[in-house]
């Protein structure tokens, strides 16, 4: 069975600080790794997505996450938040045996908040 | 537009009914899924489809019933049996069995009273 952790549920920070969210999974095999936003009142949204090849992702709105095999690591982050930044994040991943879409299995959010 | 359209957005049930979650796709996805949000809780997977008439229990299953008769269409009843159903439902879907693109509805909060 697959896992997530997001290390921190709530993180205030001001705005031009730096971002660096926590995700670590649980998966013996390889997987596919997610990070989603849900600003208040909106549709999740995905910022970005690892299937394969270079492990330092590039997302939408700034933001980039670096794979680490070796640690099961996911993390995200943001040289400069902005106020806009504010939302809930989610780690998600998914363990692909190949033998299907099993669903994305979530950590349980990270809920950001920008101080102006 | 594609898209996910789930109803309706909000939902009230007497204790001991049950209730029907719609969500509907164009984007000819052939897999769908039905998420529940709880605050400190993530997403957690209820019941998954990969193709029509067919469909997998998630994580949280106990307590829900779905069906797939067309590939467009996959709700999601909530019956007596789930002991804390107040929560929000999102429905997903994807393409080609594989996890290459998700798209979530817009969610419905259901609420029990």
């Amino acid at each position: 069975a697959q896992s997530v952790s997001q290390h921190n549920h709530h993180v205030i920070l001001s705005e031009a600080a730096s971002l660096e969210l926590g995700c670590n999974y649980s998966y013996g095999g390889t997987v596919n790794l997610f990070w989603y936003v849900q600003y208040p009142g909106q549709h999740l949204q995905l910022l970005l997505k690892y299937f394969s090849g270079d492990p330092l992702v590039k997302g939408i709105k700034g933001f980039e996450a670096e794979f680490i095999k070796s640690k099961f690591s996911f993390n995200l982050r943001k040289p400069s938040v902005q106020w806009s930044d504010t939302a809930e994040y989610f780690c998600a991943v998914n363990g692909w045996s190949g033998g299907g879409a099993d669903g994305l299995t979530f950590g349980k959010g990270t809920h950001l908040i920008i101080q102006p | 537009d594609g898209g996910i359209t789930q109803s309706p957005k909000y939902l009230f049930r007497k204790e001991g009914q049950n209730v029907t979650l719609s969500c509907e796709q164009n984007l000819n996805h052939d897999a769908m899924y039905w998420y529940r949000q709880d605050p400190g809780q993530g997403l957690r997977l209820i019941y998954y489809s990969q193709i029509v008439n067919d469909f997998q229990k998630g994580d949280i299953a106990e307590g829900y019933s779905v069906s797939r008769e067309k590939k467009e269409s996959f709700p999601l009843t909530v019956t007596s049996a789930q002991k804390n159903p107040t929560a929000f439902y999102l429905c997903a879907s994807s393409t080609d069995r594989g996890p290459y693109g998700y798209t979530f509805g817009s969610g419905t909060r259901l609420t029990v009273v």
